[in-house]
């Protein structure tokens, strides 16, 4: 029974290009959240999507990032014009309901 | 004051000891409390996941909750060198997201 899978697990990007992060959730998981990590931070929630639908975006940065998760296929983190700012480690985690399991992570690094 | 706080140690024990790790919260709304734990440079890994107050128990490890407190705990006993990682606390108001603490760094030392 594979985990919540991500990739790529590392990218690197200039600034100005952008960044794609997917995430695939564990089978039979209808909820996906994404996590970032910046370097000496805890882990912050950034978005919380069902099947085609945003459930929660409160803690997405009002610009530049936008995320999906469509009916098929892997969930999407888009980040646009990437700073050096945005370097970090995101993770991506999946639930059934209630418990939510993490993936590796992509850690993104801006030039 | 942060909603959640956690020390960030390092914390040292030696190998057999017994590991107490807490944090503490701000928001009374929160109902859910995890502990994750997370090797360098790997994901956060759930350990034990709790509803409301009192104590859960797996295998070395018991997940403590004090509502009234506002006060969490985590204790390994019987410590090994693979439990050397950082812990994080986390906690949830829903069943949606999660609120961590920054993690605490354990070594056990062998």
């Amino acid at each position: 029974n594979a985990g919540v899978m991500q990739n790529p697990r590392h990218l690197v990007r200039r600034r100005g290009q952008e960044a794609r992060l997917r995430c695939s959730p564990m089978k039979g998981h209808s909820h996906v959240y994404w996590y970032r990590q910046l370097p000496e931070e805890g882990l912050k929630f950034m978005v919380y999507l069902q099947k085609e639908n945003i459930i929660d975006e409160s803690g997405m940065p009002k610009e530049r990032f936008s995320a999906e998760f469509p009916k098929e296929g892997p969930s999407i983190l888009r980040i646009q014009q990437v700073v050096r700012g945005d370097s970090a480690a995101y993770f991506c985690a999946s639930s059934p309901k209630n418990e939510q399991f993490f993936g590796p992570g992509t850690r993104l690094t801006v030039l | 004051q942060k909603e959640v706080e956690q020390d960030p140690g390092p914390l040292s024990v030696p190998e057999g000891a017994i590991v107490s790790l807490n944090c503490t919260y701000s928001n009374s709304a929160f109902q859910y409390f995890m502990w994750y734990r997370q090797y360098s440079r790997k994901g956060p890994e759930l350990l034990m996941y709790t509803y409301s107050s009192g104590n859960k128990e797996d295998g070395r490890f018991t997940a403590q909750v004090d509502k009234s407190s506002k006060y969490i705990s985590l204790f390994i006993r019987d410590s090994q060198p693979s439990d050397s990682a950082t812990y994080l606390c986390a906690m949830s108001i829903r069943d949606d997201k999660i609120i961590f603490g920054k993690g605490t760094r354990l070594h056990i030392l062998p």
